[in-house]
Parts: structure tokens; sequence; C-alpha cells
């Protein structure tokens, strides 16, 4: 069975520093990967899909690698605002149409 | 953009009430997926639709949840009774058929039903 991790469960920063957060997941044989934000009391927006055969995808100031060997995924936000203060989610794609989702990373930002 | 639709957006009850709640999802949309997700802690899926037949329920507290998708567009989630443990953000989600994006397959969440059972 599936099982994703995310580490560190909260984070602060003052604004402007890099964000980097963690996940990790048991079993390899996935066909992507996903980060998704969620603010809160509400849905999930995704900001990057990376495919199984991708090493990383970038959009802004976002970018997200994938070691599927070692299970892992880096999610980097550069030069932090208080308004990506978020809960970031990752999760992995293991079969069609089952996502599997960590208990999710949350960020605060400080002015 | 076409986006998934939930209503309503909070809902307070009681415990042993009955609650439903409704999505609609981005048109064209053959399957729709139901998560439960209590704070702290991940999406976690309770039943997931292709058009109107449940493939996959497994997760679902079936004594007391119920679904359905009866013209295989929207859908409602129904709770009878309510227990104070229900209390939790319901998502709803939609996608093309499963597999058929291939390695770009995702999902599209709805803005979620905030449910607190006093």
């Amino acid at each position: 069975k599936q099982e994703v991790t995310q580490i560190p469960a909260a984070l602060s920063v003052p604004e402007g520093e890099n964000l980097v957060l963690n996940c990790s997941f048991t079993d390899s044989a996935i066909y992507n990967l996903q980060w998704f934000r969620q603010d809160p009391g509400k849905g999930l927006t995704s900001l990057l899909l990376i495919q199984s055969s991708q090493r990383e995808q970038t959009s802004g100031r976002l970018n997200a690698s994938l070691d599927k060997s070692s299970g892992r995924s880096t999610l980097y936000i550069a030069a932090s605002q208080p308004g990506d203060s978020a809960t970031y989610l990752c999760a992995v794609l293991s079969s069609w149409g089952k996502l599997q989702f960590g208990a999710g990373t949350q960020v605060v930002v400080t002015p | 953009e076409a986006e998934v639709a939930q209503s309503p957006r909070y809902k307070i009850t009681e415990k042993s009430q009955a609650v439903a709640f409704w999505c609609d999802p981005i048109s064209g949309h053959a399957t729709l997926y139901w998560y439960r997700q209590i704070l702290g802690q991940g999406p976690e899926l309770l039943v997931q639709f292709q058009d109107e037949s449940v493939v996959d329920d497994s997760q679902l507290p079936k004594d007391r949840f119920s679904a359905e998708r009866l013209k295989g567009v929207d859908s409602t989630l129904k709770i009878q009774p309510a227990e104070l443990g229900d209390s939790a953000m319901y998502l709803c989600a939609s996608s093309s058929y499963p597999g058929l994006a291939g390695p770009q397959e995702t999902q599209y969440f709805g803005p979620g039903t905030r449910l607190l059972v006093l």
C-alpha cells in the first residue's frame, strides 16, 4: 500500500527566505506526483504536476523535483512572500484514478 | 474556466441529524470523487464514480454514509445520522476517464463543504 509522508508538518520562515518542502512515498511505481496548495478552509489548487518520466517542473518561483527511485520529491519556493502562507500537500498517482495524499506542510511566512 | 461546484460551503448540524452535500463536476468529466479531509490530515477518498456507477467505495462508512450520481452528472453525499467524528471538510473532485490523460492525469477540486457536528 502506498504511503505518502511530508516533513516537516509545519514551517515558519521570514519573508524573502527560500522554502524547502519534502515529500516521500513508499512505492516508486507511480504515474505522476502533484503538489497542491490549500488555503485555510478552502479547496485544493494544483501547483505543479511531475510525470514519472520527468525529473523536475518549474512554474515561476516554484520548482519541484522528483527522484522516483528513492521515493522523494522536493518543492522549492524561492523568495517567499506572506501570500505563500498556506498548507502544501503532495499527492502521488500510483494507479489510474487513485490519488494518495500526504498530510501536508503548513507554511507561515512572516513579514 | 470551468470549475467544480459544491454546496453548501458550510454546514452546522447536531449529532444524529441528517446532512447532504451536493457536487456538480466540470462538464464532460466522467469520473467524480468524494473525499473527506480531517483537520491536519490529507484528503482520503470516500467514493469514486465512473459515470453513474460506483467503482470504489471501500472507505465509505456504509452504515451511515450514502452517495449517488443518478444521471452520471451531479452527485449527492448523505450522512444519516451524523456523529461528532464526522466533522471535517468534504471535498468533491472530477476528472476525465482514468488513464485517458496518461501521466498527465489530474483531478480538479471544488471549494469543499466544511461540516461541524455539535
